[in-house]
C-alpha cells in the first residue's frame, strides 16, 4: 500500500515556463514533507520542506503548496531552467511514529526542453 | 566542508556470499539511515540508527544487518547476498533539523 504518490512517471516542460510536480498522500499521521531532487548516479539532494502547519513555503524558485484537507502537495519551479531536469522525489515523515525514515514516491522525471 | 560518503560505488557479488557496505558521515549527526532505490519503488528504508549503539528496523530490513559503534559509520552488511538484493542503496544522515542528507550511493550487483 503506498502512502506517497506521484501519479506523473515524467512531465516535459518548456524552459522558462512554470514546472509544477504533484504528491498525494494517504497516511494523516504525516506531518513533514520534503522534496528531493535527483541526478543520474548522484545521490538525492534536499530541495525543500513544509511543515503540517503551513499550506506554502517558498525558497528563489521553488514554492511547495500544502492542502492538508485533500492530503494533497505540489512543488512549482518558475521559471523552469534546463539544470531543472532531473527526478523529484516527493517524500514524508511521521513525527514521533516511531519510525523516524522518509517515506518515498516513486519520483516524477521532470525533462525541461529549450 | 562535511559531507557523506559511501563505498564502495560499484559492487558485484554472488550469490550467497557476504557484503558489507560502508557509510561515514563527518556531519556529526546522530541519525543515520540506509535506504534502496528500485525501479517502480522509489527509495525504501531498510535501516536506521538515532546514535551509537542504537539500530532499528526500516520497511524492508529482512537479508540486511547495521551496527553502530561511532557516530560516524553505519556499515550495512547483507549476511548471504540474494538476487533481490541487486539495488542501489543510499546512505542518508540528519542532525536537529529533519532534512535528511545522502550519500552518492552504491550500485550492487549480485550475480
Amino acid at each position: 500500500d503506498q502512502q506517497v504518490k506521484q501519479n506523473s512517471p515524467s512531465l516535459s516542460v518548456q524552459e522558462g515556463r512554470i514546472s509544477i510536480l504533484n504528491c498525494d498522500y494517504t497516511n494523516s499521521m504525516f506531518d513533514y514533507f520534503l522534496w528531493y531532487k535527483k541526478y543520474p548516479a548522484e545521490g538525492p539532494t534536499f530541495l525543500i520542506s513544509i511543515s503540517s502547519i503551513k499550506d506554502k513555503n517558498e525558497d528563489g524558485r521553488f514554492t511547495v503548496f500544502l492542502n492538508k484537507s485533500a492530503k494533497h502537495l505540489s512543488l512549482h519551479i518558475v521559471p523552469s531552467q534546463p539544470g531543472d531536469s532531473a527526478v523529484y522525489f516527493c517524500a514524508a515523515r511521521v513525527v514521533g511514529g516511531g519510525a523516524d525514515g522518509l517515506t518515498f514516491g516513486k519520483g516524477t522525471h521532470l525533462i525541461i526542453q529549450p | 566542508d562535511a559531507e557523506i560518503t559511501q563505498s564502495p560505488r560499484h559492487k558485484i557479488t554472488e550469490t550467497g556470499r557476504q557484503v558489507t557496505l560502508a557509510c561515514h558521515q563527518t556531519w556529526n549527526h546522530n541519525n543515520m539511515f540506509w535506504y534502496r532505490q528500485d525501479l517502480g519503488h522509489g527509495l525504501r528504508l531498510i535501516h536506521y540508527s538515532y546514535g551509537v549503539q542504537d539500530t532499528n528496523k526500516g520497511e524492508v530490513s529482512d537479508g540486511y544487518s547495521v551496527s553502530r559503534s561511532n557516530t560516524e559509520d553505519l556499515p550495512l552488511t547483507l549476511e548471504s547476498a540474494a538476487s533481490s538484493q541487486t539495488s542501489v542503496y543510499f546512505c542518508a544522515s540528519s542532525g536537529l533539523a529533519r532534512e535528511q542528507y545522502f550519500g552518492p550511493g552504491t550500485r550492487l550487483t549480485v550475480t
